[in-house]
């Protein structure tokens, strides 16, 4: 079984289009993540939501709006997609937040804006 | 200066042989810190957690030193599976936010 699962797996669609990228865990994990992994190859936070609440926001454009249904899911919606979107999205769980609990990432979408 | 540096690589190394590779952060409140091993085209996998006394899994040794804010990673004996890269994460003091380096890339040939 698949413990963190993304789905698409690939996503190719226009600028300007909208588009949804979901994570379900299944490790009953309370916190999950997401991350983008550019060109360069630098995984960078983007956020984080703890049983369902917002924790991490880091620096991104507000055309990005991550959702959390319940604690295991947590999907990550793009408007208005532009060229400089094209990346890998990981999405990644943990049990906690503190200590050092290891995150358990998904096989990751890959998105890219023509 | 980048919160997490390594050496991006690739180091070239033949089966068999030791390769270390290592990483600083700027951080100094930063608690915990791991290895993550990224394949090709795949998700990042942990590797294993870093322990301030050191800890060895198998073929592999984890070194931290706060004073000098860096980890190392000892690869003995290297397979051509162990073809990867490595990704040194820091998690800061709030426990919250992993960091990640920007990998350094490993090479095994037979």
């Amino acid at each position: 079984d698949t413990a963190v699962s993304q789905t698409p797996k690939y996503l190719v669609t226009q600028m300007g289009n909208d588009k949804s990228i979901k994570c379900e865990q299944n490790l009953g994990h309370d916190t999950m993540y997401w991350y983008k992994q550019d060109s360069k190859k630098f995984l960078k936070i983007m956020f984080s939501y703890n049983n369902k609440e917002l924790i991490i926001n880091e620096t991104v454009p507000n055309r990005f709006s991550p959702k959390s249904p319940d604690k295991a899911h947590l999907n990550l919606h793009i408007n208005s997609l532009e060229l400089g979107d094209s990346a890998v999205y990981f999405c990644a769980s943990s049990r906690g937040q503190g200590g050092g609990q290891p995150q358990h990432f998904g096989d990751g979408t890959r998105l890219s804006i023509l | 200066r980048k919160e997490v540096e390594q050496d991006p690589g690739p180091f070239n190394v033949p089966e068999g042989a030791t390769v270390a590779f290592n990483c600083t952060y700027s951080n100094s409140a930063s608690q915990s810190f791991f290895w993550y091993r990224q394949d090709c085209r795949k998700e990042p996998k942990l590797l294993m957690s870093v322990y301030s006394s050191g800890n060895e899994d198998g073929r592999f040794t984890a070194q931290l030193n706060r004073a000098s804010q860096y980890i190392s990673l000892l690869i003995r004996d290297s397979k051509l599976s162990d073809s990867a890269t490595y990704l040194c994460v820091v998690k800061d003091n709030a426990g919250n936010m992993l960091t990640f380096g920007g990998g350094t890339r490993l090479m095994v040939k037979p």
